[in-house]
């Protein structure tokens, strides 16, 4: 079955306390993209990656990281997580960017830093 | 840069009633638009897209969309609403440049 899968789906931590949430698709797809949900605010982008070892910044950067070393995965990373940064995130995928492709998104990682 | 409105956060309507949901864009160059669906739990499910072909736009669960470009508005509508629509719907929008950037959402209650 074609998927996107998260890791964690709930997680709670203490700020500044580095922690990665994991993101696996298998279905080829070269672009992939990480974003958080915030009432009101809709999905915002943190990073996204057009390719193996490609990334940039979308328009919430500050506070994350990314690594694209394979293909199927994009961990995001928070290396000193702050209650800011309490949120759902969705790690989401498609054929490419800037085109027709709809993006495929995992269940959700819910995020509480205290 | 290309950017989508949301009309209306929430929106209720009756068992069996139309369901209108509005959605307008802003775009340099012809969009690409989508409407995806949210259910609690769960993460976005693509509904249906325009990506300039008809205008009008048939998704899944009896939903349709139409392209209207003088008005620069994708509505989201269905006929006859079922409790089971009840949801976050959002729109989005990309084009030949730019990644997809999404409303803000409009959360669908259904009333028996």
């Amino acid at each position: 079955e074609a998927q996107v899968t998260q890791n964690p789906r709930y997680l709670i931590t203490v700020t500044g306390k580095k922690l990665t949430v994991t993101c696996s698709q298998n279905m080829n797809h070269e672009y992939m993209s990480w974003y958080r949900q915030d009432p009101g605010l809709g999905l915002r982008q943190i990073y996204y990656s057009m390719n193996v070892e490609v990334t940039d910044k979308g328009d919430v950067p500050e506070g994350y990281k990314v690594s694209r070393k394979e293909k199927r995965n994009f961990p995001l990373i928070l290396e000193s997580p702050s209650p800011n940064q309490t949120s759902l995130y969705f790690c989401a995928s498609s054929k490419g960017t800037g085109d027709k492709s709809p993006l495929h998104f995992g269940n959700g990682t819910r995020l509480t830093v205290t | 840069a290309q950017s989508v409105t949301q009309l209306g956060s929430h929106v209720s309507v009756s068992e069996g009633a139309l369901v209108l949901l509005r959605c307008n864009y802003s775009s340099s160059v012809p969009p690409y638009l989508f409407w995806y669906v949210q259910y609690p739990n769960q993460g976005l499910q693509l509904l249906l897209k325009y990506t300039s072909a008809a205008t009008l736009v048939k998704g899944i669960n009896g939903f349709e969309a139409e392209f209207k470009k003088s008005e620069t508005s994708f509505h989201l509508t269905k006929p006859s609403a079922h409790m089971s629509d009840a949801a976050e719907y959002f729109c989005a929008v990309s084009d030949p440049v730019n990644d997809m950037r999404f409303g803000a959402g409009t959360r669908l209650t259904v009333k028996p």
